[in-house]
Formats: structure tokens, C-alpha cells, sequence
């Protein structure tokens, strides 16, 4: 149980395009979803946390223009990446806390996103 | 701003070597939670720890939680090649939903 999956696994696009990541609880709810940045040999860096039927919140110096974040369902989050430059890329995580499951705040996480912008 | 300590940052050991990992902090969590992470892919959850002096045994891994709540430990016995990973501590506190990562330790275990 607790699995969630991210699409695509990794992704190139040119410099000026809009990438969606998507982010799906498989086996359970999730009305929370978080979204993650991660350098490479670095710990995850928070970008936003995902609400289902409600605005995402945003981390201080994340751009919500350029980080789009819907939760429309209990079972998927989406991240788009508006008008990606060189600079975004990197590699995203999501997580899923189990709705139904024990208030330890455990967060499920996706396999994350490659993405490489030119 | 609740902050996570986590050292060494760096560990490269010899298999069958034991080792410690710690995490800690001022502030006090009402749960913590030990991942591991393998290169390009996501954490995956390898504990978790609720009570003060909470100690935890996964195989060769023991987890401890400080009897304050405001620490823990990652002990592994005899190191593998196969437990080559990042481990991340993260922790929440009484009112949070949000995780509070620890810097991570990138440990190496040569055969």
C-alpha cells in the first residue's frame, strides 16, 4: 500500500515551454500533496504544498505564476512548469499524506521527475 | 522556523563496519520519520517514531527517538554495499503538516 507514481519519470523540453508533472495517489487519498525540489546530492526542498479543492500553498520565494499547482481529485496533484528556463531544471519530487491513515504526518513520496530544460 | 540537524553529511565505511547517523534539533516533534533515497529516485519511508525513548529494529537498522522528542539516531549494524543511499531524517511538529528535512548523509559502503 501507499504508493504514489509521478509522470513522466523525466522529461526534456526547450527553454520557454510549459512541462505538467503529475502526481497520483494509487492505492489511497490524499488531500494533501506536497511538492518538492531536490539538487543533486541535496535534501528535498519544499516548493508548495497541495490542497484538494483549495489553492496551494506556497513556500517563501517559490513563484506561484511559474509554478502552477492543481489538486482537483483526492488521488492527483499537477505541476506545471510555465515558461521553463535552464534554471528549473532539476529534479521534483511529490509526496501524498494517507488522508485515512495515523496523524504522524507520514508523506508518501513519487519516484520524482527529471527535468531538463535547454 | 523549526530546524533539523542532521550530521555526518558524509560517510564512506568498509562493509561490515557499524555506523551512526543523528538528527537533531531545539525544537520539540510530535512525530519523526527516517527515508532513504537511491539516485534518481523518490524517498522511500523507513520508519516512523511517535513516543520519547521510542526505539525501533529494522533488520540490521535501529532507530531511536530522544526521550524529549527533540532528537534521533540511525544506528546500522554491519553495513552492506547495499544500504548505499542518502538517508534523510524529517520531522513535524504539534501543529504542522509540513515535514522539516534534515540535510541529509550520503553514505558509501565499499565492498
Amino acid at each position: 500500500g501507499a504508493v504514489v507514481s509521478q509522470h513522466p519519470s523525466w522529461v526534456i523540453c526547450k527553454s520557454g515551454t510549459s512541462v505538467k508533472i503529475e502526481c497520483r495517489s494509487l492505492d489511497f487519498q490524499a488531500t494533501t500533496m506536497f511538492w518538492y525540489r531536490q539538487f543533486p546530492k541535496q535534501s528535498l526542498m519544499l516548493m508548495a504544498t497541495s490542497n484538494e479543492g483549495s489553492k496551494a500553498t506556497y513556500e517563501q520565494g517559490v513563484e506561484k505564476d511559474k509554478f502552477l499547482i492543481n489538486h482537483a481529485s483526492l488521488t492527483l496533484s499537477t505541476l506545471t512548469v510555465t515558461s521553463a528556463h535552464p534554471e528549473d531544471s532539476s529534479f521534483y519530487i511529490c509526496s501524498a499524506r494517507d488522508s485515512g491513515g495515523a496523524s504522524y504526518n507520514e508523506q508518501f513520496f513519487g519516484p520524482g521527475t527529471r527535468l531538463t530544460v535547454l | 522556523t523549526q530546524l533539523l540537524e542532521q550530521s555526518p553529511q558524509f560517510l564512506s565505511i568498509q562493509e561490515g563496519e557499524n555506523l551512526t547517523v543523528y538528527c537533531n534539533s531545539s525544537s520539540v516533534f510530535s512525530s519523526l520519520q527516517w527515508y532513504r533515497q537511491e539516485p534518481g529516485e523518490g524517498p522511500v519511508l523507513l520508519v516512523t517514531v511517535v513516543t520519547g525513548g521510542e526505539v525501533k529494529k529494522l533488520k540490521r537498522l535501529t532507530f531511536q527517538f530522544g526521550d524529549a522528542r527533540k532528537d534521533s539516531s540511525l544506528h546500522i549494524t554491519a553495513a552492506q554495499p547495499g544500504d548505499t543511499g542518502l538517508y534523510l531524517c524529517a520531522a513535524s511538529g504539534e501543529y504542522g503538516n509540513k515535514l522539516v528535512f534534515g540535510a541529509g548523509t550520503i553514505l558509501r559502503v565499499k565492498s
